[in-house]
C-alpha cells in the first residue's frame, strides 16, 4: 500500500525567503503525486501534480516541485514566500486506485 | 479548474439528530466521489467511495449504518450522519476526480463543519 510522510509538522520562514517543503511516498510504481494547500476552515486547492515526464513540475502562486524517483520524494519549492503562501500543506500519492493517500501535512507561517 | 460545491459548510446539531451534507460537481460528471474527514490539525482520512447508481464502498473502521451516502446522479453525492453524537464533530470534505488522458485530478469542496452538542 502507498503511503506518504512529511517529515516537518511546522515550518516558520521570513517573507521574502525561499521554501521547501519535503515529501517522501512509497510506492511500488511510478505514482501520481500532488500537491495541495489548505486555508484554515477551507477545502484542498491543488498546487501542482506530477504524472510523467517532465520531472521538475511548475503549479499555481509560482510553486514548483520535483520528483526524485531514486530518493522517493517530491519536494515542494518557492523561490519566495509572500505572506498569503500561509497555510497548510498536503502532499498526496495515487496508486493503481483513484484514491489518495494524504501525509500529515507541513503547517507553514509566514513572518513580516 | 473544475469546480465541486459542498453544502452545508457549517452545520450544529443536537445529539441523537441527523444531518445530511451535499458534494455537487459543477462542471463535470462524476461517477465517483470521494469522503474525507478531517480532525483538527490533522490530516485527512478516506471515508469512503461514493458510486453513482450503486452503493458506497466504505473504508476499514468506518461504520456504514452511522455514514449514510448516496450518489443519485452524477453531479450530486451526499453524506448523512445519522444520530449523531458529540464524537462525530469533525470537518468533513468531498472530492471528485475529472479524468483526462488516463490520469485524473481530485477536485475538493470546501468542507462542512459539523458540530453536535
Amino acid at each position: 500500500a502507498q503511503s506518504v510522510t512529511q517529515p516537518d509538522i511546522h515550518i516558520t520562514v521570513s517573507e521574502g525567503a525561499s521554501l521547501e517543503l519535503r515529501c517522501n511516498y512509497s510506492y511500488g510504481a511510478t505514482p501520481y503525486l500532488f500537491w495541495y494547500v489548505q486555508s484554515p476552515g477551507q477545502g484542498l486547492q491543488l498546487l501542482l501534480k506530477y504524472f510523467s515526464g517532465d520531472t521538475l513540475v511548475q503549479g499555481i502562486k509560482g510553486f514548483e516541485a520535483e520528483f526524485k524517483r531514486s530518493q522517493s520524494s517530491f519536494n515542494l519549492r518557492k523561490p519566495s514566500v509572500h505572506w498569503s503562501d500561509a497555510a497548510e500543506y498536503f502532499c498526496a500519492v495515487q496508486g493503481g486506485s483513484e484514491k489518495l493517500v494524504f501525509g500529515k501535512g507541513t503547517k507553514l507561517t509566514v513572518n513580516p | 479548474g473544475a469546480v465541486v460545491s459542498q453544502h452545508p459548510s457549517w452545520v450544529i446539531c443536537k445529539s441523537g439528530t441527523s444531518v445530511k451534507i451535499e458534494c455537487r460537481s459543477l462542471d463535470f460528471q462524476a461517477t465517483t466521489m470521494f469522503w474525507y474527514r478531517q480532525f483538527p490539525k490533522q490530516s485527512l482520512m478516506l471515508m469512503a467511495t461514493s458510486n453513482e447508481g450503486s452503493k458506497a464502498t466504505y473504508e476499514q473502521g468506518v461504520e456504514k449504518d452511522k455514514f449514510l451516502i448516496n450518489h443519485a446522479s452524477l453531479t450530486l453525492s451526499t453524506l448523512t450522519v445519522t444520530s449523531a453524537h458529540p464524537e462525530d464533530s469533525s470537518f468533513y470534505i468531498c472530492s471528485a476526480p475529472t479524468r483526462t488522458s488516463g490520469s485524473n485530478i481530485q477536485y475538493f469542496g470546501a468542507g462542512t463543519r459539523l458540530s453536535v452538542l
